[in-house]
């Protein structure tokens, strides 16, 4: 089946530095990629859907320059949240849609603690 | 329009009960609906997904029931296990855009 992996699986960060979170599909081509933010507790909240080659479109209240998305190539997109503060600290999870199977495949998530 | 709203937040089964998530949208233009199961610290994983022309689908233990008319649609897993012990999320798309959560069901298997 379709696989999406996403790393790295947590990561501590000093506030003020950047962190680079990288999402590959393993075994198929992901023209789109979703990047959600979850708090505990509670849903997904999309931040922004990638299509590789183009620019990440982002949600409503999503900060662009804060969380850069990349999607250079069909099967790797990154997210990079720029100056990491505190509030930054998240579960980040990215989602791949496969055009030919029609679905979505989500990664693993990424657990960032910003100190 | 494009909320999602799903009920209960949480629920306690008993192992080998059967467990009902419901799920209620708006937006008549969805036109997938999958279930995700989240286990702590772990991204989503599909569990199972139907389409608008199809009332039921079942996979094992689980099924889908969708009701087009009333813009429903609920998670039954049968024999509950304490391995379901998890947060089940519906979801709904249209034309595979982005996908739309539902707020996410806690579910607790007790033994």
């Amino acid at each position: 089946g379709a696989v999406v992996s996403q790393h790295p699986s947590w990561v501590i960060c000093k506030s003020g530095t950047s962190v680079k979170i990288e999402c590959r599909s393993l075994d198929f081509q992901a023209t789109t990629m979703f990047w959600y933010r979850q708090f505990p507790k509670q849903s997904l909240m999309l931040m922004a859907t990638s299509n590789e080659g183009s620019k990440a479109t982002y949600e409503q209240g999503v900060e662009k320059d804060k969380f850069l998305i990349n999607h250079a190539s069909l099967t790797l997109s990154t997210l990079t949240v720029t100056s990491a503060h505190p509030e930054d600290s998240s579960f980040y999870i990215c989602s791949a849609r496969d055009a030919h199977k029609l679905g979505y495949t989500f990664g693993s998530g990424t657990r960032l603690t910003v100190v | 329009q494009q909320q999602v709203k799903q009920s209960p937040q949480s629920l306690i089964v008993q192992k080998g009960g059967i467990s009902i998530i419901n799920c209620a949208y708006e937006n008549t233009a969805f036109d997938y609906f999958p279930w995700y199961q989240q286990f702590p610290g772990k991204g989503p994983a599909l569990l199972i997904a139907i389409r608008p022309d199809v009332s039921e689908k079942k996979e094992g233990r689980f099924t889908i029931s969708f009701n087009k008319s009333a813009k429903q649609f609920s998670l039954h897993i049968m024999d509950s296990q304490p391995g379901d012990s998890a947060t089940y999320f519906c979801a709904a798309s249209m034309g595979f855009q982005k996908l739309v959560f539902g707020t996410g069901t806690r579910l607790l298997v007790s033994p």
